[in-house]
């Protein structure tokens, strides 16, 4: 299984509302990333978590809240977030968190209103 | 201020020419650099990773050259296909983290 799987594929929410994005593989990588990407721009690192510890945090709001439950799942968890918020977030994972491929989901489109 | 800037925002080449993509950056250092090809609503799909001590490196109808004193990668797809039309984005390694570029959105004719 070399897929990295993400749900849901849609959201739409107010901005007072609590969801979360789910990311789940099970290709046994033990990184695992959040990135934002607006229409025509290239991806934005969010969060990195290497053998489920944060490891990187780019200075992201807190209204996101990413959590990392098993080497398998990753969450990100929304809240109060802001209409500029509306973006594609993708989850990706590779084997380890240096100088190898990562392997994206098919992302879940965040409409905030 | 660092950058990473591909070569244009968009390429048009007729079926069965080489499409060449450049990336150029200014004040990195990375270690070493992937090619990702991305379709409209999908995440991107890797293809390629060439490292800082390689020069060029091939798969299948693709080639990737990586000059560290020019700061800059070439990207080239021979024969090219109209199945080849898609956002192609390359990704520079640097402390740990993969850094994307702006982008080339080859749309390739038959």
């Amino acid at each position: 299984d070399t897929e990295v799987t993400q749900t849901p594929k849609h959201l739409v929410m107010g901005m007072t509302n609590k969801k979360s994005l789910k990311c789940e593989q099970h290709m046994g990588h033990r990184a695992m990333y959040w990135y934002k990407q607006k229409a025509k721009k290239p991806p934005e690192l969010m969060f990195v978590y290497s053998y489920e510890k944060l490891s990187i945090n780019e200075s992201v709001p807190s209204r996101f809240s990413p959590e990392c439950p098993n080497s398998s799942l990753l969450n990100l968890h929304l809240h109060a977030l802001q209409p500029e918020d509306s973006a594609l977030y993708l989850c990706a994972s590779s084997p380890d968190r240096v100088s190898y491929e990562q392997y994206f989901g098919p992302g879940t489109r965040l409409t905030v209103t | 201020s660092q950058k990473i800037e591909q070569n244009s925002e968009a390429l048009n080449i007729q079926e069965g020419k080489t499409a060449t993509l450049t990336c150029n950056y200014t004040n990195y250092s990375p270690a070493y650099l992937q090619w990702y090809r991305q379709d409209p609503g999908r995440g991107p799909v890797f293809l390629l990773l060439i490292r800082e001590n390689e020069k060029e490196k091939r798969k299948e109808r693709l080639k990737v050259t990586f000059d560290t004193t020019l700061k800059q990668s070439l990207f080239h797809i021979t024969a090219s296909q109209p199945a080849d039309s898609a956002t192609y984005l390359c990704a520079l390694g640097y402390t740990d983290k993969l850094i994307f570029g702006t982008g080339t959105r080859l749309q390739v004719f038959p």
